[in-house]
């Protein structure tokens, strides 16, 4: 059974670029969560894809936004980089929207 | 929305020690687990126990969920099980898991 998986595990980008980040589910899921967690903090939900359609979304602007393929897999993508995106992004899957959450090993955005 | 409280914000123990988590929240969950963050960032599932007892290894854990509160219970402890530990819970029919502040564990030699 494959485990959830990221990429890139580290990004550094300047303020005003754009970043897309991904996430492989796990082996049997069909949904994908996104959250970001700040230093100290823990994860805050950002949105979740299930059915290839967003399908819950936390208090994150409009910039933040994602696609899921029918193969599951996920996209984030971030516009307009700002300093305060800097932060740790975490992919978890799951089977079915209010399933038990697995997550993969994240993201480490630094934006400069 | 919903609260989760998590106790101690950090906790210093010898190897060998025991400990006690805690986790309260504020509404009624449909889902509530326990999470090891290790130094890396990655989330370990411990725990998915949304009402009940489980039992792996030296980690156990209870929700009380008509009193709104779970533990995390770690026998002799190793240097290992140091890092954050993370309770998260959802209510019914939303999709996001709300995480606490989390408890720092350092397990020293």
């Amino acid at each position: 059974e494959t485990g959830v998986t990221q990429s890139p595990t580290h990004l550094i980008k300047t303020r005003g670029q754009q970043v897309t980040l991904r996430c492989s589910s796990q082996s049997g899921h069909n949904t994908v969560s996104w959250y970001q967690q700040a230093l100290g903090q823990g994860p805050q939900f950002i949105f979740q894809y299930y059915r290839e359609e967003e399908n819950g979304r936390g208090n994150f602007p409009p910039r933040f936004s994602g696609l899921q393929f029918p193969n599951y897999s996920s996209e984030l993508n971030v516009n307009a980089l700002e300093l305060d995106d800097s932060a740790l992004y975490l992919c978890a899957s799951s089977f079915g929207s209010e399933g038990e959450q697995y997550f993969g090993p994240g993201t480490r955005l630094t934006v400069t | 929305g919903i609260q989760v409280e998590q106790s101690p914000p950090d906790l210093i123990l010898q190897e060998g020690a025991n400990s006690t988590l805690r986790c309260n929240f504020s509404d009624s969950v449909n889902n509530l687990q326990w999470f090891h963050q290790n130094p890396w960032g990655q989330l370990i599932n411990l725990f998915y126990i949304p009402s009940g007892t489980k039992q792996n290894g030296r980690l156990s854990a209870t929700t009380v969920a008509t009193e709104r509160y779970s533990l995390l219970y770690i026998s002799s402890s190793q240097t290992t099980d140091s890092g954050v530990y993370f309770c998260a819970v959802s209510i019914q029919g939303a999709q996001k898991l709300v995480f606490g502040q989390g408890t720092r564990l350092t397990i020293n030699p």
